[in-house]
């Protein structure tokens, strides 16, 4: 099975801060057909199903907003937030779904500084 | 509007069966895989396995393979995953959850609500 190692686990933040969230993957994410890395991020808040903010890495899902970024490559992603909002604190998580089983990293808490 | 509404939450003996489902609504139920994904209390997220109800396929994780069985009733846009030889291990929110394209590999842009299974004498 493919391990995504999430780092940090958690983060404190003031509103109106950028912050970035990591994501490795044990192996490439990087699908040679299409010439796509096969990496999502959700965020989940409390008491809520996960929503799917970024898929094929840096591809924002409709509805979110550009204050939510990802990069990366290979084996090697960042979620980015710049200016977090209150309505941001949740927790985060990457998932490959280049092969099965799909896995999560186990995932990163953003809490107010 | 794609909407995915799971059972209620159970509170079920150690060593019983469950069963939890997932009704689709807005869209063609048979066009889409169905996936479940375990979620244990403060913890992250597990896929647990899938299912094409077009042709009645189902792929499992290897660490789910004799625990959950997957169903779907094209009859009633409903799927299904049966929970057998519970143990507290098994106490944890329970996901449906449906890809964003036809694809079967894409993530998962349509979640269910979520079932708690909790596993309690």
């Amino acid at each position: 099975d493919i391990v995504m190692t999430q780092s940090p686990s958690s983060l404190a933040v003031s509103a109106g801060e950028t912050v970035t969230i990591n994501c490795k993957s044990s192996q490439s994410l990087f699908g040679s057909v299409r010439q796509k890395n096969y990496l999502a991020w959700y965020q989940q808040k409390p008491g809520q199903s996960p929503k799917l903010l970024i898929y094929l890495a840096s591809t924002r899902e409709s509805g979110v907003p550009d204050r939510f970024i990802g990069s990366g490559s290979g084996t090697d992603f960042t979620l980015t937030i710049s200016s977090v909002q209150a309505e941001d604190l949740a927790n985060y998580y990457c998932q490959q779904y280049y092969d099965t089983p799909n896995t999560f990293g186990a995932g990163t808490k953003l809490e107010l500084k | 509007e794609v909407k995915l509404q799971q059972s209620g939450d159970e509170l079920v003996r150690p060593g019983a069966s469950v069963k939890i489902s997932c009704k689709a609504s807005g869209y063609t139920f048979t066009s889409y895989s169905m996936h479940w994904v375990k979620q244990r209390p403060g913890q992250g997220l597990e896929w647990i396995g899938a299912i094409i109800p077009i042709i009645d396929t189902t792929e499992y994780n290897q660490k789910f393979k004799g625990k959950a069985t997957l169903t779907a009733d094209k009859s009633s846009n409903t799927a299904n995953m049966e929970l057998s030889r519970l143990t507290s291990e098994d106490s944890a929110v329970y996901y449906c959850a449906r890809p964003g394209s036809f694809n079967y590999g894409s993530p998962f842009a349509y979640w269910g609500q979520g079932t708690l299974v909790t596993v309690s004498s």
